[in-house]
Formats: structure tokens, C-alpha cells, sequence
């Protein structure tokens, strides 16, 4: 497809367990974004990949998360001994350029739900 | 740093009227302003941005923003609401400098026939 593909949709994990969600960004797209939507939070910001520069980690909240981008394009995060406060939406996002300055534009993928029981 | 503020989580507007979500910023540096939308099970798309020039920016579906310096704001408007309108709106603020969009926590536009 054309857009940002978010897998899986959905994850129902128990406490404790790793999860790892992927993103496949627009073909052509050097940067890369997560973020991650909780109810009445809005979109927290996580990681950012642009090109081959150092990521900028300056969101992730704690070191049971991590995320790595292969070859420039698919990313996954992974969340290690899940906690239930983990629960929320993670939203992959891609753009042109370095920043929302190039095209002022992120496109987002629909994210993925993850539940932790 | 930078945040940005919405007050209030819902705003609800009968077919017709005018819609009109807030949006105030903070950033100690000239922002660069967006508004995004997020329909229904959707991922979110970009309805308009503010870089620099023109302060009265238009976008998609009739949605237009005013960025007044004096205010920090940066408000969400549209003259007449359509059913259609109903979703998640997020203002949302960066610079020069940072590479990530800081956003708000949302506003969830409703309209009634």
C-alpha cells in the first residue's frame, strides 16, 4: 500500500510479557517517528530515526523500551516486561525530511492497540 | 521547552454553526504550528500548519487557523460544521530546531443534526 502499514493492529499480552510492534513507513521517507496515544493524554512523543543520524531517544520513557530502524525503513519497538500502564496506541509516522519543516506533513499509520492484561 | 495547551476534551456544535477548537503554546522560540485530525479508527492527517509569513492560514474542508503571537494561540476555526467534521482535533507546536511535533492532548468535536 501507499501509507504507513502499522503491525499488529491489535496485541493482548499479559504482564511481564515483550511485545514488539512494526512499522513500515512510506517507501522514500527518511524520517521515522513513534509516538504513543493514551485516552485523554493525547500523542507522546518517543523516538525519532532520521536517515543514518543517531536516533533521538529523548522521549522513550523508560529502558523497557527500545526501538531500531533497519536499512532506513522498517522500524520496530519493542517493550520489555510489559506493564499494564504500557496499554495505549503506539502510531508510527514518516515523512521526507528531517523534521515536520520539509514537507510541514507526518503521515501516520492507523497504530497499534496494545492491551495489557 | 515547548507544550501546547486545549482546553477542555469535547466540544459539541450543532450542523451549521461555527466551530471553534483553541489551541494556546508555549515555546521560547518562533513555533511552527499544525493542526492535525483523527477520524473515526483512522490515523491522524494534517488539516493545516503555520511556518512563517501569512498569519491567517487556510486548509483542508473549509478548517482555517490565525496564529496571533501576542496570544500564543493558534485557534481552530470553520464558519458552518458538518456532520463529517466529527473527530479528534490536535494542535500541535516545533521549531527550527527540534525534529518532533509536540502535541496537545486533543479535542473531541461532536455535531449534532
Amino acid at each position: 500500500g501507499a501509507g504507513v502499514s502499522q503491525s499488529p493492529s491489535n496485541k493482548v499480552t499479559e504482564k511481564g510479557k515483550d511485545v514488539e510492534l512494526r512499522c513500515d513507513p512510506i517507501s522514500g521517507h527518511t524520517a521515522l517517528y513513534w509516538y504513543r496515544q493514551s485516552l485523554g493524554q493525547g500523542l507522546e512523543f518517543l523516538i525519532y530515526f532520521q536517515g543514518n543520524s543517531a536516533p533521538d531517544k529523548s522521549g522513550l520513557p523508560s529502558d523497557r523500551f527500545s526501538a531500531e530502524r533497519t536499512g532506513g525503513s522498517v522500524s520496530t519497538l519493542t517493550i520489555q516486561r510489559t506493564q499494564q500502564e504500557d496499554s495505549a496506541v503506539y502510531l508510527c509516522a514518516s515523512s521526507f525530511a528531517r523534521g515536520p519543516m520539509g514537507t510541514g506533513e507526518l503521515f501516520f499509520g492507523e497504530g497499534s492497540r496494545l492491551t495489557v492484561l | 521547552a515547548q507544550s501546547v495547551t486545549q482546553l477542555g476534551s469535547h466540544v459539541s456544535v450543532s450542523e451549521g454553526a461555527l466551530v471553534l477548537l483553541r489551541c494556546n503554546y508555549s515555546s521560547s522560540v518562533p513555533p511552527y504550528l499544525f493542526w492535525y485530525v483523527q477520524y473515526p479508527n483512522q490515523g491522524l492527517q494534517l488539516l493545516l500548519k503555520y511556518t512563517t509569513g501569512a498569519t491567517l492560514v487556510k486548509g483542508i474542508n473549509g478548517f482555517e487557523a490565525e496564529f496571533k503571537k501576542s496570544e500564543t494561540s493558534f485557534h481552530l476555526t470553520k464558519p458552518s460544521a458538518h456532520m463529517s467534521d466529527a473527530a479528534e482535533y490536535f494542535c500541535a507546536v516545533s521549531d527550527l530546531r527540534q525534529s518532533k511535533l509536540t502535541f496537545g492532548k486533543g479535542i473531541t468535536l461532536s455535531v449534532r443534526p
